[in-house]
């Protein structure tokens, strides 16, 4: 079946980055897209950016753009997202979700099982 | 990219239908028919319930619908059950080529 499996939850230090990886199966992995969606405790949905598995182009929130990049390793079937300049507002569950194809405007359709990010001096 | 704009929370009894709004502009929830809609138990990932506005993914009940007007989209749950308590977040692709989520609704079935 169609899976997203997240990497470990993570503690940092302010100033310090992170690198969460989502590792796709059960589908072909360069013919959607991946998002990234961030919920910070108690808090609502926030949409971080999105990345083409086809052809690894990005497109990021203005919110996150410059501390954010996003990538793909279509040989092991996985995305990652990397922040920098970790800040405690940051700290929020992390998760991939995959689009039903490789345009920006389809919607997601199965979503992994988040990771937390903590970040804490 | 303002987030759009949901109540904060409905509520209805079990067999009751209750209503979600979610206001955007005319740059997203307006200029496109790809608004979609999320349940979230607490602790638990998002699940996809309603995409394209209106269309609904294989294996989700009938009972929820959705449509737009104008700026505005709706999810409609029929004869709610006590499982159906959750949050429930709308989103829309936008002008921009991002997407926005609304700041979600939770549902109390009473």
């Amino acid at each position: 079946q169609v899976q997203l499996v997240q990497s470990g939850a993570e503690v940092k230090k302010p100033g310090t980055s992170v690198k969460v990886s989502c590792q796709a199966s059960g589908y072909t992995f360069n013919s959607y897209g991946i998002s990234w969606v961030r919920q910070a405790p108690g808090q609502g949905l926030e949409w971080m950016g999105w990345i083409n598995a086809y052809n690894g182009n990005t497109k990021y929130a203005q919110k996150v753009q410059g501390r954010v990049t996003m990538t793909r390793d279509t040989s092991t079937s996985t995305a990652n997202m990397e922040l920098r300049s970790l800040r405690s507002d940051d700290t929020a569950v992390y998760y991939c979700a995959r689009h039903s194809g490789t345009s920006t405007w389809l919607s997601v359709d199965v979503w992994g099982q988040g990771t937390t990010v903590t970040v804490s001096s | 990219q303002s987030a759009l704009t949901q109540p904060a929370s409905v509520s209805g009894s079990p067999g009751q239908s209750i209503t979600i709004s979610c206001t955007g502009t005319s740059s997203d929830v307006g200029g496109y028919n790809y608004v979609s809609w999320y349940q979230q138990h607490p602790g638990k990932a998002p699940k996809l319930m309603i995409y394209d506005v209106s269309r609904r993914p294989s294996g989700v009940s009938n009972r929820f619908s959705g449509s737009k007007s104008g700026n505005t989209a709706s999810l409609t749950i029929s004869g709610l059950q006590a499982e159906d308590e959750a949050d429930y977040y709308c989103s829309s692709y936008t002008s921009s080529s991002t997407w926005v989520f609304g700041g979600g609704t939770k549902l109390t079935v009473l």
